[in-house]
């Protein structure tokens, strides 16, 4: 299986900041990956997939970036609903796996 | 949209069936794939199902004992888990398939938590 593994577990930042979030993939994924973000007691919501493509009605501050096994997420101008976690989830290889997730809490 | 059926408490040993209903466009183009959440754990994908044919795929660990099916008529598709141990308590979620040949979700259930306690 590939192993998804997110940098740094926790993050805590300010509204305003501008902050980032690694994943990085076991074996070369190519651009197969995803982000998501879920707030507490939700179902995780998409914000990117093919690595860079913002999917339809997410704020232009997300940005993804990266290819074969490292890839970033990138929030700019952090805004307080941003406050969540972040998945990555890779869908090169069967079977899909998630990272384990960047919660990005107040500081 | 995916509305997913409400929170089950069962026994160990005992089966679950959670549904899904789709509505707002073609339930046969976009497979359905279940997720499930431990609680304060990660995302662990379990399988997915093609309401097109009724394919499956389900992740090993889980291939015996778990199932899932489809009802066009209702487009409505379910998860079944037998023989429940305290580790499957967990919130599960089912999510669409983007597009008919990628495997990321764009839409999800609200999830549905399932305890499983003597």
């Amino acid at each position: 299986d590939i192993q998804m593994t997110q940098s740094p577990s926790t993050l805590s930042a300010s509204v305003g900041d501008r902050v980032t979030i690694t994943c990085r993939a076991s074996q070369r994924i190519g651009d197969s990956l995803a982000w998501y973000q879920q707030k507490a007691g939700k179902a995780p919501k998409l914000l990117i997939y093919k690595a860079s493509t913002l999917e339809s009605g997410v704020p232009s501050r997300f940005s993804g970036s990266g290819s074969v096994t490292e890839f970033t997420l990138t929030i700019t101008n952090l805004q307080p609903e941003d406050f969540a976690t972040y998945y990555c989830q890779q869908y090169n290889g069967y079977p899909w796996t998630f990272g384990q997730g960047t919660k990005v809490d107040i500081k | 949209q995916l509305m997913q059926s409400g929170p089950e408490v069962k026994k160990p040993g005992a089966s679950v069936k959670v549904s899904c209903k789709a509505s707002g466009y073609s339930f046969t183009i976009y497979g359905i794939a279940w997720v499930r959440q431990a609680p304060g754990q990660g995302l662990e994908w379990m399988g997915w199902i093609s309401p097109y044919n009724g394919n499956t795929n389900y992740l090993p660990k889980f291939q015996d004992r778990v199932a899932m099916t489809t009802d066009t008529a209702t487009t409505t598709v379910y998860l079944e888990v037998a023989s429940l141990t305290s580790d499957d308590t967990a919130v599960y979620f089912c999510a669409r398939k983007a597009t008919p040949v990628s495997y990321y979700f764009d839409y999800w259930g609200q999830g549905t938590l399932v305890t499983v306690s003597s």
